[in-house]
């Protein structure tokens, strides 16, 4: 079983940084691709990009430009930065445990919401 | 860049079937996965490698895939099961993660 919690401001002014961090309470640090998915008010999921315990990253390439997904596994967590953000980027974070490279979302953070404000 | 398709939304009566399908040119070769989503709450995953029942999930859900399009069925659907599904598979590579974008079942 794995825990996740997601925790980061919930308001960003635009053209700045999204950060947000999610701790893996319990379960193997090694054992899953560790992933941040979104979803705006009333639309549907967005997958953002995952980092494996190697620090071998991948993002949706309509984010890369945008994105860095870090983790420190010796405090058993991992991150998301989004910069340059607008009004789009308003969404429901989650964080994901994801079994194996090409597999499922087996467990979720319970989201945060984040607002990007003019 | 590689999109799966859902329609819209689905409705059925209490005690029907519903089907909810996922249609993607690289399903043949890749696996379908299927979440439930409540207001709310985070996604739920239901069916996992198209056709898994994950634990504690009911009986009455059940996953198939043929050829380009994956199916999730919900048989004898209850007043619980009103929510919106979401298919998720990788694309031709496996590099790329997607997400359908989302099914909405109404529970008449």
């Amino acid at each position: 079983q794995v825990q996740l919690q997601e925790s980061g401001p919930g308001l960003v002014k635009a053209s700045e940084t999204l950060s947000l961090t999610c701790i893996v309470s319990s379960g193997s640090i090694s054992s899953y691709y560790w992933t941040w998915v979104r979803q705006s008010p009333g639309k549907g999921l967005e997958w953002i990009g995952y980092i494996f315990h190697t620090g071998t990253t991948n993002y949706n390439p309509s984010l890369k430009s945008r994105v860095t997904i870090s983790m420190d596994t010796s405090k058993r967590r991992f991150s998301l930065n989004l910069n340059s953000v607008t009004a789009a980027d308003s969404a429901v974070y989650y964080c994901a445990s994801r079994t194996g490279i090409r597999g499922y979302f087996d467990y979720w953070g319970q989201g945060s919401l984040v607002t990007v404000s003019s | 860049s590689y999109e799966v398709t859902q329609s819209p939304s689905v409705s059925v009566s209490p005690g029907q079937t519903a089907r909810i399908t996922c249609s993607g040119d690289a399903l043949p070769d890749q696996h379908a996965h299927w979440y439930q989503q409540k207001p709310g709450q985070a996604p739920l995953l239901i069916i996992s490698r198209d056709s898994a029942r994950s634990s504690g999930i009911p009986q009455r859900f059940s996953g198939s895939s043929s050829g380009t399009t994956a199916t999730l069925t919900i048989s004898e659907v209850q007043a619980e099961d009103e929510a919106d599904y979401y298919c998720q598979s990788v694309d031709s590579t496996g590099t790329y993660v997607v997400f359908g974008g989302g099914t909405r079942l109404t529970v008449l």
